[in-house]
């Protein structure tokens, strides 16, 4: 099982403050996802990157979040300006096997906006 | 309709109690299925694969009915430790689009 180091793992901000969280995964993959999980839901994908490719960010709000992956190994996922809506966690994973449809987590970043 | 349903529970079962979960889905094309683990307050970790012929390890048996369009998480002699939510994941469209049901939570008693 490949790992994932998130950061951080816990933030707190104001409503209207910029959060910005990274994702390293330990080895290299080419397929990498970032979910978003709010409380009692389950997570819902916001991009999904092929290397240094967004080929899937339809479910990103991009009036406010902005996500990269340069030389397709780490990634970030901005929110700026943050809203209170945005409290939940964001969970960076890696795919696995033949298809990469097989995911590991990272143990997520928890986000609180007051 | 969601693209992929759970039943939230809570599921209270007693210790060695046999308990299934249903997870349906709304795309006739769907190729991968999946069951995941969250316990609370850490991150999803994948529990098994769901094969078209069925599959088990141990105590648990994953099942897919293509024509229904559901899949099936069977736990045997239930422990403590398997309280957990229980997540099914479907690729919904072609490639890796995966997409996650609501959790289906489980209480396992003494």
């Amino acid at each position: 099982e490949a790992g994932v180091v998130q950061s951080p793992r816990y933030k707190i901000i104001e409503k209207k403050q910029p959060v910005a969280f990274w994702c390293n995964p330990i080895s290299g993959h080419n397929t990498l996802y970032w979910y978003r999980q709010n409380l009692g839901q389950g997570p819902e994908l916001l991009i999904r990157y092929e290397n240094e490719e967004a080929v899937d960010d339809s479910q990103l709000p991009k009036d406010r979040f902005s996500a990269e992956r340069l030389k397709g190994v780490d990634s970030t996922l901005k929110i700026q300006p943050a809203e209170l809506g945005d409290s939940a966690v964001y969970l960076c994973a890696i795919g696995e096997g033949s298809s990469g449809n097989t995911i590991y987590f990272g143990e997520g970043s928890w986000l609180t906006v007051v | 309709r969601k693209e992929v349903e759970q039943d939230p529970g809570p599921f209270n079962v007693p210790e060695g109690a046999t308990v299934a979960f249903n997870c349906t889905y709304s795309n006739s094309a769907s190729q991968s299925f999946f069951w995941y683990r969250q316990d609370c307050r850490k991150e999803p970790k994948l529990l098994m694969s769901v094969y078209s012929s069925g599959n088990e390890d141990g105590r648990f048996t994953a099942q897919l009915n293509r024509a229904s369009q559901y899949i099936s998480l069977l736990i045997r002699d239930s422990k403590l430790s398997d309280s957990a939510t229980y997540l099914c994941v479907v690729n919904t469209h072609a490639g890796n689009m995966l997409t996650f049901g609501g959790g289906t939570r489980l209480m396992v008693k003494p």
